[in-house]
């Protein structure tokens, strides 16, 4: 069974410095990463996914996160924090045989001007 | 434009009543999800559909019940028998019913028992 444990509930950041949201992930098989992000009220949109291709995945709004199988982490990352990126963010895990998808429990991120 | 609608976006039910979640889709998708999300926990699910007339049970099924009359509408009823419905339960869809393929979702319906 997979599961995905989120290290930081909370994160705060000034806007222009960068973003590190961290994600470990337990999956008996090759697995599938996801990250999400949502904002408030409003459902989940997907920033990037990792399928075995590249190990560094490149999504939308200048996030990024890497595949560490050595280490089962897919940490989310950005250079440079906007006010628009404050929101809660899912890091989401399946194994590739299946079509569920077992979530962590969020990082709501907050950014200072 | 394509996407996901739920209705409402709020509702409030009084105890032992039973109410129904709206959720339509006009992306063709074949695969539709029901999930729970509550404060400080990812999100759970519920039911799932990877057909018309085909659903199946999730992780937090009990007190809910599903139809999949038609490819676009996945409406989720919240019986009496569910012990805490209060959440903010979000319907999703894929193209099919597996993870490779994204998962779109909707805005959402919060619902509040009084």
């Amino acid at each position: 069974a997979q599961s995905v444990t989120q290290l930081d509930s909370h994160v705060s950041v000034s806007e222009g410095t960068p973003v590190l949201l961290r994600c470990n992930y337990s999956s008996s098989y090759s697995p599938s990463l996801f990250w999400y992000v949502q904002h408030p009220n409003k459902g989940l949109q997907l920033l990037l996914k990792y399928t075995s291709a590249a190990t560094l995945v490149k999504g939308i709004n200048g996030f990024e996160a890497e595949f560490k199988k050595s280490e089962t982490s897919f940490h989310l990352t950005k250079p440079s924090a906007h006010m628009s990126d404050a929101a809660e963010y899912f890091c989401v895990v399946s194994d590739q045989d299946d079509y569920k998808l077992s979530f962590g429990a969020g990082t709501t991120v907050t950014v200072r001007a | 434009d394509g996407g996901i609608t739920q209705s409402p976006k709020y509702l409030f039910r009084k105890e032992g009543q039973n109410v129904t979640l709206s959720c339509e889709q006009n992306l063709n998708h074949d695969a539709m999800y029901w999930y729970r999300q509550d404060p400080g926990q990812g999100l759970r699910l519920i039911y799932y559909s990877q057909i018309v007339n085909d659903f199946q049970k999730g992780d937090i099924a009990e007190g809910y019940s599903v139809s999949r009359e038609k490819k676009e509408s996945f409406p989720l009823t919240v019986t009496s028998a569910q012990k805490n419905p209060t959440a903010f339960y979000l319907c999703a869809s894929s193209t099919e019913g597996h993870i490779i393929y994204e998962q779109f979702f909707g805005p959402g319906t919060r619902l509040t028992v009084l």
